[in-house]
């Protein structure tokens, strides 16, 4: 079982949907929680950040963490064909030599279409 | 952009072969993280350097092996490729190793296959 899984699968939705993205997680010691987005032939940038529990909204994207059920999400707003792009979920832990070491998910490829 | 940069943007190989892929990071950025990201799949951690020692690594074979310069730049050496080393090598850099909260920002990554 990997540490992280994601979920859903490729997406396709009209411009203008509410998207959520989502992961799960096994590892109870992951405290800080990331979403990225990759665009195609590029390397990942970071999205949304949150430490521990809780929600975090940024424009149209909010992150919200249940660190009880080990479950993250990102909701979309308002979603444009400029948000198609790979979305990765990642997550680290405190202390030691795990600072810096991220753990993503698999990946969830969007696409908006107008 | 992100100011980090990686060269070669693509390489092929054959199996058997070695190869060092490099990285230069963001300006002030002294912590430089490696990643493998499969097609399809999100990255791995490789490993990461802090002032020129590698202070952390994932679970990848002695093979993987890195360097880090006192201008902080870096290279990532793969010995004896294997077709599974085919992938996407992307390196990370930050501030500092302290404060997990340290932003990384990524280069655009280097795409090796190997035949």
């Amino acid at each position: 079982q990997k540490e992280v899984e994601q979920d859903p699968g490729p997406l396709s939705v009209p411009e203008g949907a509410i998207v959520s993205l989502n992961c799960t997680y096994s590892n109870s010691a992951f405290q800080y929680f990331m979403w990225y987005r990759q665009y195609s032939r590029k390397g990942p940038e970071l999205l949304m950040y949150t430490y521990s529990s809780g929600n975090k909204e940024d424009g149209r994207f909010t992150a919200q963490v249940d660190k009880s059920s080990k479950y993250i999400s990102l909701f979309i707003r308002d979603s444009q064909p400029s948000d198609s792009a790979t979305y990765l979920c990642a997550m680290t832990n405190a202390g030691g030599t795990s600072y810096g070491k991220l753990t993503f998910g698999q990946g969830t490829i969007l696409t908006v279409h107008p | 952009e992100t100011g980090v940069t990686q060269s070669p943007t693509h390489l092929i190989k054959t199996r058997g072969q070695q190869v060092t892929l490099r990285c230069s990071s963001q300006s002030g950025h002294n912590t430089v993280s490696w990643y493998q990201q499969a097609l399809g799949q999100g990255p791995q951690f490789i490993f990461q350097y802090y002032r020129e020692e590698e202070n952390g690594r994932g679970n990848f074979p002695p093979r993987f092996s890195g360097l880090q310069f006192p201008n902080y730049s870096s290279e990532l050496n793969v010995n004896a490729l294997e077709l599974d080393d085919s992938a996407l090598y992307l390196c990370a850099s930050r501030g500092g190793p302290s404060g997990v909260t340290d932003t990384q920002y990524f280069g655009p990554g280097t795409r090796l296959t190997v035949l």
